[in-house]
């Protein structure tokens, strides 16, 4: 029972340097969401998308890309990382917006230097 | 003003103690709500939906309260494996495609 899988689960980056977080989700879900928590903030919404080759912004896009190339993948780029993206990412996905079918992959600790 | 705001706590409570968290909510036009778990370092998890008047789950009870837009959390009997933080949800107000989250109440509770 795989789920959501988010890959790498740990990384710390130098400044200015780029990656690419990957989401995974097996279950056929149409919706997926990247968020990010910090400490006294909660979760807040990067970038969300509702379909195959659709992308939307969220709460907090800026500095951030994401693809959705296929179903099941939704990849959140960093292009030029940044210390104040340091920060826990997690990834989700839902069939619909209805909550109680939103599942959480099990977070990406990042720590940008 | 943020769509969902928490009191972060923390609640120091007893076990058995019963204990309330409330969340207020800023679109009045949200037809659903929602409770999620988030222990340390994890990612949260679904603890209870809202879609009318309330929901009861064992220890748990969820009510929502539109005329004043909040909803509410209540935990009787408190574990000491009930210690978490709690989330409050609701669809965002823009394109309402997405949960917008509050900050998270932490809950602790004592032996």
């Amino acid at each position: 029972n795989a789920g959501v899988t988010q890959t790498p689960k740990f990384r710390v980056l130098k400044t200015g340097q780029s990656m690419t977080l990957l989401c995974a989700q097996d279950m056929n879900h149409e919706y997926m969401y990247w968020y990010r928590q910090d400490p006294g903030m909660g979760l807040r919404l990067i970038h969300y998308s509702v379909g195959e080759g659709t992308t939307a912004k969220g709460e907090v896009p800026d500095g951030y890309n994401v693809s959705r190339l296929k179903k099941q993948n939704f990849l959140l780029g960093l292009e030029s990382a940044a210390p104040s993206q340091t920060s826990v990412y997690f990834c989700a996905s839902s069939q619909t917006i209805s909550g109680n079918t939103i599942y959480f992959g099990e977070g990406s600790w990042l720590t940008v230097v | 003003r943020k769509e969902v705001e928490q009191d972060p706590g923390p609640f120091n409570v007893p076990e058995g103690a019963t204990v309330a968290f409330n969340c207020t909510y800023s679109n009045s036009a949200s037809q659903s709500f929602f409770w999620y778990r988030q222990d340390c370092r994890k990612e949260p998890k679904l603890l209870m939906s809202v879609y009318s008047s309330g929901n009861e789950d064992g220890r748990f009870t969820a009510q929502l309260n539109r005329a004043s837009q909040y909803i509410s959390l209540l935990i009787r009997d408190s574990k000491l494996s009930d210690s978490a933080t709690y989330l409050c949800a609701a669809p965002r107000d823009t394109g309402r495609r997405a949960l917008t989250f509050g900050s998270g109440t932490r809950l602790q509770v004592q032996p």
